[in-house]
């Protein structure tokens, strides 16, 4: 069975720092996808990165990167020049390749942003 | 604009009265999927469907009906409500193997059973 921990049930970071948060997961597979979504107060997930598995290099998206370790199953994802728009519920997640798989979600983190 | 429709965004029902939450997307994606998100608890599968007509029980089916007879809707149907359905529900669609692009999520539907 796959599963995704996120140990941080919270994280601050002062604006325009840099803030890292932490992903590890479970599964057998050798091939699969990670993701980070965010959800704002709005409710809304929104997709912010994503990773795969056979790729060594890390994924990046402007401010976002992550840090994948595929050894020891790890996927944190980096917030640079951290702004107030940020703030929100993040959540990481873990697909296998297989079609009509599901995405299995950690618990989520709560990042605050202080001005 | 491609988008993932849900309605209603908020909903109170009593125990035991049958509620429909709607789905529809406008991306022509086979794949759709319905998720429940409670706190601690992340978001969890409770139903999902590859094409019309080809459903599939997530981690989380009980108390729960869904059903895919036309490639854009994915209803999701509480035949039965309990208040341990009280939660935070999400419809989902996705292009290619499944959901291996990520999914497009719908706005969220807030549903209190009492």
């Amino acid at each position: 069975a796959q599963t995704v921990t996120q140990s941080q049930p919270e994280m601050s970071v002062q604006e325009a720092e840099t803030v890292t948060l932490s992903c590890t997961y479970d599964t057998s597979e050798s091939d699969y996808y990670l993701f980070w979504y965010k959800q704002p107060p709005s409710r809304q997930m929104i997709l912010v990165i994503r990773q795969e598995a056979y790729k060594q290099q890390n994924a990046t998206e402007n401010r976002f990167s992550v840090n994948f370790q595929k050894a020891a199953k790890s996927f944190s994802l980096k917030i640079s020049d951290s702004q107030l728009g940020d703030a929100a519920m993040y959540f990481c997640a873990l697909t296998l390749m297989e079609y009509g798989n599901k995405l299995v979600f950690g618990a989520g983190t709560i990042l605050r942003v202080k001005s | 604009e491609a988008q993932v429709t849900q309605n209603p965004r908020y909903l109170i029902t009593v125990t035991g009265k049958k509620l429909t939450v709607t789905c529809s997307q406008n991306m022509n994606h086979e794949y759709m999927s319905w998720y429940r998100q409670d706190p601690g608890l992340g978001l969890r599968q409770i139903y999902y469907s590859m094409n019309v007509e080809v459903t599939d029980k997530g981690d989380v089916p009980e108390g729960y009906k869904v059903s895919r007879k036309e490639k854009r809707n994915f209803p999701l149907i509480l035949e039965s409500p309990s208040p341990n359905q009280t939660s935070l529900y999400f419809c989902a669609s996705g292009v290619g193997a499944g959901a291996n692009y990520g999914y497009t999520f719908g706005s969220g539907t807030r549903l209190t059973v009492v």
